[in-house]
C-alpha cells in the first residue's frame, strides 16, 4: 500500500477561499513534499518541510507536518482558478534501496 | 522551467509486446526516478539510477527495466506488456543529494 494518503480525495471550493488538504505516511521520514499536477501532465515541486520543521510557507502556501501523528497538511490560501490541479504528498525511503511514494492525491476545483 | 523532455507523448502497443520509453535529464542532474501513474491514481514508483545504476526499486516485476546513459538521460523498457500496463509513465530527474526533483511531462501508454 501506498506510504502517503491524502484526504480528502475531491474538494471544491470557490475562488477566493482557503483550501486544506491532508496527508498521512507510514513509516518514520526526512522530509516531506508536496507536489502540484494539472491535468495528467508532470507534477511540478511546490514545498518540502524537513522532519525537524512543523510549518513552512512559500507565498500562498502553509505547510505543517505532525511527526508525532505521521501526518502533514498543505493550505492554500485565497485559492484562485488556476489553483484547481491534482495535489499529492511524497516521501523519500531508504528501504532495500531508495524509494519514493507519493499517496492518492487530493483532486482541487476552484470554481471561478 | 523544467527541462525534462519524454518522448514519445503517446504510443499504443499491443498486449505481448514491448515498449521502450526516453526521458532527457535537466542539465546536471545525475538521478532520475520512473514513475507509473494510473488514471485517478497518484505516481508509484518503478526504479531510479544514479550515475548508471539502479539504487532503489519499487513493487515492479522484472519485466520492467531500464538504463541510464552517460549524459544522463534514461530508458524504460517494458516487455510483455499487459492490459493493467496502461498508464502515464513520469521521469523525473534531481540533482543527488537534493529532494527536489522535477517531472517530465509524460508517455501516456496505451495498451490495447
Amino acid at each position: 500500500s501506498q506510504q502517503g494518503e491524502e484526504d480528502p480525495q475531491a474538494l471544491s471550493i470557490q475562488e477566493g477561499e482557503n483550501a486544506t488538504m491532508n496527508c498521512s505516511y507510514k513509516t518514520s521520514i526526512n522530509n516531506l513534499q508536496w507536489y502540484r499536477q494539472n491535468s495528467g501532465r508532470g507534477l511540478v515541486h511546490l514545498i518540502l518541510i524537513r522532519s525537524n520543521e512543523r510549518e513552512k510557507h512559500s507565498g500562498r502556501l502553509r505547510v505543517t507536518l505532525d511527526t508525532s501523528k505521521k501526518s502533514s497538511s498543505l493550505l492554500i490560501t485565497a485559492s484562485r482558478a488556476a489553483d484547481t490541479a491534482s495535489y499529492f504528498c511524497a516521501t523519500a525511503l531508504m528501504s532495500g534501496g531508495f524509494k519514493t511514494i507519493f499517496g492518492a492525491g487530493t483532486r482541487l476545483f476552484v470554481k471561478a | 522551467e523544467t527541462g525534462v523532455t519524454q518522448s514519445p507523448t503517446h504510443l499504443i502497443k499491443t498486449r505481448g509486446q514491448q515498449v521502450t520509453l526516453r526521458c532527457s535529464s535537466q542539465s546536471g542532474h545525475n538521478t532520475v526516478s520512473w514513475y507509473q501513474q494510473a488514471l485517478g491514481q497518484g505516481p508509484q514508483f518503478i526504479f531510479q539510477y544514479y550515475r548508471e545504476e539502479e539504487n532503489g526499486r519499487g513493487n515492479f516485476p522484472p519485466r520492467f527495466s531500464g538504463l541510464q546513459f552517460p549524459n544522463y538521460s534514461s530508458e524504460l523498457n517494458v516487455n510483455a506488456l499487459e492490459l493493467d500496463d496502461s498508464a502515464l509513465y513520469l521521469c523525473a530527474s534531481r540533482r543527488s543529494g537534493r529532494t527536489e526533483a522535477f517531472f517530465g511531462q509524460g508517455t501516456r501508454l496505451t495498451v490495447v
